[in-house]
C-alpha cells in the first residue's frame, strides 16, 4: 500500500517563476494538506483540500493556491517565486471523518529559489 | 495566538537511557495533541497521540503526557536506540473537527552510542 506520493522531489527555480508540486494520498485518504517547512523549523499549514475545495487555509498569501482532483490527488502552485520561498514543501493527507487523526505525511518537495 | 513551542532545541541521551522531551503550548482550545518524528530527508512520521481528556497515553516505548493546567506535553522514550535519532515535533489542533495541525520548532534528539 503506497504512502503519500510527492513529485518532483528536488526543484530549482528562479525568483519570479511559477512552480506546480504535485501530491497523492495515501490509499483510503480524501483529504490532503499541504505545508511549508524552512530549514530548521516546524512545518507551517498552508492549506488544506476536501471534495475539491479549500477548506481552510493558513496565512500565506494569494501567489500559493491549490487544487484538487476527482482522485483526491491535489497539486500545490506558487506564482511570483521569492528567495523566501525555498522550503521542503509537504503533503499529508488524512481520512476525513470529522475527526482529528495523523497525517500521513510525504518526503516533500525541496524548492530551492535562486 | 496559537504557537507551539520546545523547551529544548537539541538533547543528547546515552543509548539505553530514557529519553524526555517537553513542549509548552499556549491555545487552550487544543483538543489534539501529535508528536511526530522526522528523519533527515523525510517527511514527518506519526509517534502518538492524545485527546484532551485523557492525560497519558503509552504505545509502544513512547508515553506521552499532557498537563493542561500548565499546557505542557512531553514525550518519554524508553530505552532509546540510535534509530531513535530524530527531530521530533510536538503539535497540536483545535477542536472543532478540523485538521488543521500547528507544529512546534522541534527538538533534535542525539543517541549516544
Amino acid at each position: 500500500d503506497a504512502g503519500v506520493t510527492q513529485s518532483p522531489t528536488h526543484l530549482i527555480k528562479t525568483r519570479g517563476q511559477q512552480v506546480t508540486l504535485r501530491c497523492s494520498p495515501k490509499s483510503g485518504h480524501d483529504t490532503v494538506s499541504w505545508y511549508q517547512q524552512a530549514l530548521g523549523q516546524g512545518p507551517q499549514f498552508i492549506f488544506q483540500y476536501y471534495e475539491e475545495e479549500e477548506r481552510q487555509r493558513g496565512n500565506f498569501p494569494d501567489r500559493f493556491s491549490g487544487h484538487q482532483f476527482p482522485n483526491y490527488s491535489s497539486e500545490l502552485n506558487v506564482n511570483a517565486l521569492l528567495l523566501g520561498d525555498s522550503a521542503l514543501y509537504l503533503c499529508a493527507s488524512s481520512p476525513d471523518r470529522g475527526q482529528n487523526y495523523g497525517y500521513t505525511f510525504g518526503s516533500g518537495t525541496r524548492l530551492t529559489v535562486v | 495566538g496559537e504557537s507551539v513551542g520546545l523547551h529544548l532545541p537539541t538533547l543528547s541521551v546515552q543509548e539505553g537511557d530514557n529519553s524526555i522531551i517537553n513542549c509548552a503550548y499556549s491555545n487552550s482550545a487544543s483538543d489534539y495533541f501529535i508528536w511526530y518524528k522526522q528523519e533527515s530527508g523525510k517527511g514527518p512520521q506519526f509517534i502518538i497521540d492524545i485527546r484532551s481528556n485523557m492525560d497519558k497515553r503509552q504505545g509502544q516505548r513512547v508515553t506521552v503526557l499532557l498537563n493542561k493546567t500548565v499546557k505542557h506535553l512531553s514525550l518519554q522514550i524508553a530505552a532509546t536506540q540510535p534509530g531513535d535519532s530524530a527531530v521530533y515535533f510536538c503539535a497540536e489542533s483545535p477542536s472543532g473537527g478540523y485538521q488543521k495541525v500547528t507544529f512546534g520548532t522541534g527538538t533534535k534528539l542525539q543517541v549516544i552510542p
